[in-house]
């Protein structure tokens, strides 16, 4: 069955630091790829999404790379803030968004000033 | 533009009742789900209603029923309430399933 398999935390990284957040996933088919970030006391916001091979998903600083062969969509950011501390979840769809979301467990990322 | 709407935001309940929980999404979206998060965990598909109808669901017991209305708002419903149901319970809603979801900040529930 599909999962995700995500690098296990909590991380914590001063202000300006390189971020890498791993993530493995397996799959039946062609699925798409997504990172979600959860605020403290907030529900889920789509951080970036990727839906096919070698596409490259970006937003606010953060990038994430489809890659088949490895199966995988790590998240980077070449320079973290304080406010990205939060919890950042992987996940997949067989479609983009059709069926429901399989989510990884979750990593939480500390950014210190 | 209101996004997801849940309620109530808290809610503590007593092992073996019953508890409903309601979902408002996004204006234009006429697809819901819901998840359950453990503390610590990813959130777990639990169903997906369009159109009035359970369309999806995962893999939990039938104490888990919901409800979507003409109107696209969803209901949870969970019976016989188990320690284990503590959760924060997510809505998410799409426009047809597609494109991406926008998630409400849940419904934390705790059993006692």
């Amino acid at each position: 069955g599909d999962s995700v398999t995500q690098m296990e935390g909590p991380v914590t990284l001063s202000e300006e630091a390189f971020l890498t957040i791993n993530c493995t996933y397996t799959a039946t088919g062609y699925p798409s790829l997504f990172w979600y970030v959860q605020y403290p006391g907030e529900g889920l916001q789509l951080l970036l999404k990727a839906t096919k091979a070698d596409d490259k998903g970006s937003n606010k600083g953060f990038e994430a790379t489809y890659r088949k062969e490895t199966t995988s969509f790590h998240l980077e950011k070449g320079s973290v803030q304080v406010s990205d501390s939060a919890v950042y979840f992987c996940a997949l769809s067989e479609q983009d968004g059709a069926n429901n979301l399989f989510f990884g467990t979750g990593t939480r990322l500390t950014v210190i000033p | 533009d209101a996004g997801v709407t849940q309620s109530p935001t808290h809610l503590i309940k007593t092992r073996g009742q019953q508890v409903t929980l309601r979902c408002s999404p996004k204006s234009g979206h006429d697809t819901v789900s819901w998840y359950q998060q453990a503390l610590g965990q990813g959130p777990q598909f639990i169903f997906q209603y369009y159109e009035e109808e359970e369309r999806q669901r995962g893999n939990f017991p039938d104490r888990f029923s919901g409800h979507q209305f003409p109107n696209y708002s969803s209901e949870l419903n969970v019976n016989a309430l188990l320690l284990g149901d503590s959760a924060l319970y997510l809505c998410a809603s799409s426009f047809r399933g597609l494109g991406g979801y926008t998630f409400g900040s849940g419904t934390r529930l705790t059993v006692v």
